[in-house]
């Protein structure tokens, strides 16, 4: 299977930061590679797809990107509905695996 | 609007069985790949099992081969996921997906299984 690693973890922001989340595959997925966001409680929700393309619905602050084996989320400008639990995705070969995920919280 | 909503969970003893349901409304069912997703609790995100549009094609993740059954009811729009020999391990929630080229486009709210003596 392939082993996806996030960093960092956890990461304190305030409203307005820019916040970048790294997610590294164990072998090149090219740009088989989705983010999702889930709140406590909730179901997660796609963001981005392909590395880079945003899902319908999902505000222009949030943008990927990257390919082969490096990716990046960026949340532009956080806002206080982003404070939320980010995972990626392999879409490359099954099965579908996640990383352990990025929780965004208050400073 | 896409909804997918899951029954089924509850508390089963280790090696008990649990039959998951999944009611799909708003999308063309028969259309899309459907899956099951599972998050043991406070823990990260499991593929758990894949299936085909018309069911000709099942896959799961090696954790579950042989103890776990997905399937599908095109005319009555649902998904099933049978699970036998369960396990302390098992104990998740788990949601119901609708997918596409191994995405997840929507999940439903999930239902929570736990496996204890």
């Amino acid at each position: 299977d392939i082993q996806m690693t996030q960093s960092p973890s956890s990461v304190s922001a305030s409203v307005g930061d820019r916040v970048t989340i790294t997610c590294r595959a164990s072998q090149g997925i090219s740009s088989w590679l989705a983010w999702y966001q889930q709140k406590p409680g909730k179901a997660p929700k796609l963001l981005i797809y392909a590395a880079s393309s945003l899902q319908s619905g999902v505000p222009s602050r949030f943008s990927g990107s990257g390919s082969g084996t490096d990716f990046t989320l960026t949340i532009s400008s956080l806002q206080p509905e982003d404070f939320a639990t980010y995972y990626c995705q392999q879409a490359n070969s099954f099965p579908p695996t996640f990383g352990p995920g990025t929780k965004v919280d208050i400073k | 609007e896409v909804q997918l909503v899951e029954s089924g969970g509850g508390l089963v003893q280790p090696g008990g069985s649990l039959r998951l349901s999944c009611a799909a409304s708003g999308f063309t069912f028969s259309s899309y790949w459907m899956s099951w997703v599972r998050q043991a609790p406070g823990k990260g995100l499991e593929w758990v099992a894949n299936i085909k549009q018309d069911g000709s094609e099942k896959y799961y993740v090696d954790s579950v081969k042989g103890r776990f059954t997905i399937s599908r009811d095109n005319a009555k729009n649902s998904l099933y996921l049978q699970m036998n020999s369960l396990r302390a391990e098992d104990t998740a929630v788990y949601y119901c997906a609708r997918a596409r080229s191994g995405l997840v486009l929507d999940w439903g709210q999930g239902t929570l299984v736990t496996v204890s003596s």
